[in-house]
């Protein structure tokens, strides 16, 4: 059964900074790997997905990369700001059509 | 645009009641599926529905119900039979399951009173 698991569940940062959140998945025959921001009493909002072929995907500030052979996937914020601020989640798809989630990491950037 | 909509956004209901919530996409999407969120737990598959008049058990489907007879539609029934149906309930949908990108509503918040 795959297990997602995030670390830190929390982490603050000085604007500025560059963000780095970690994923970890048991798994390492999933069909790919997503990360999610969702705000207080909000949905999650889809960011980068990547294909189990892909090593990293690239959006503007974001870039998550995966390594199948370790089981882990990191996302990285460059130049953080206090809009950043907000939990992320990592999901694996794997057989099963399933997607399993990590418990999240809530970052809060201070201006 | 496009997008998922769930109704209602708040929902507050008495015990031994059933309640319904609503999830309409307009994606044409395939796949729809059913979350539950918990503080400190993380996000739990309820049901999921790859075709129309198709739909399997997720991890938690007890005291749960869903439908999919338009492709567009997905609702989930909370019943009485629900232990502890107080939740933020998610939506979402997908295109090319297991392949393709998960994109979800803004949620329904269910209180029991």
């Amino acid at each position: 059964k795959q297990e997602v698991t995030q670390i830190p569940a929390a982490l603050s940062v000085p604007e500025g900074e560059n963000l780095v959140l970690n994923c970890s998945f048991t798994d390492s025959a999933i069909y790919n790997l997503q990360w999610f921001r969702q705000d207080p009493g909000k949905g999650l909002t889809s960011l980068l997905l990547i294909q189990s072929s892909q090593r990293e995907q690239t959006s503007g500030r974001l870039n998550a990369s995966l390594d199948k052979s370790s089981g882990r996937s990191t996302l990285y914020i460059a130049a953080s700001q206090p809009g950043d601020s907000a939990t992320y989640l990592c999901a694996g798809k794997a057989a099963g059509n399933k997607l399993t989630f990590g418990g999240g990491t809530r970052v809060l950037v201070k201006p | 645009d496009g997008g998922i909509t769930q109704s209602p956004k708040y929902l507050f209901r008495k015990e031994g009641q059933n309640v319904t919530l609503s999830c309409e996409q307009n994606l044409n999407h395939d796949a729809m599926y059913w979350y539950r969120q918990d503080p400190g737990q993380g996000l739990r598959l309820i049901y999921y529905s790859q075709i129309v008049n198709d739909f399997q058990k997720g991890d938690i489907a007890e005291g749960y119900s869903v439908s999919r007879e338009k492709k567009e539609s997905f609702p989930l029934t909370v019943t009485s039979a629900q232990k502890n149906p107080t939740a933020f309930y998610l939506c979402a949908s997908s295109i090319d399951p297991p392949y393709g990108e998960l994109f979800f509503g803004e949620g329904s918040r269910l209180t029991v009173l």
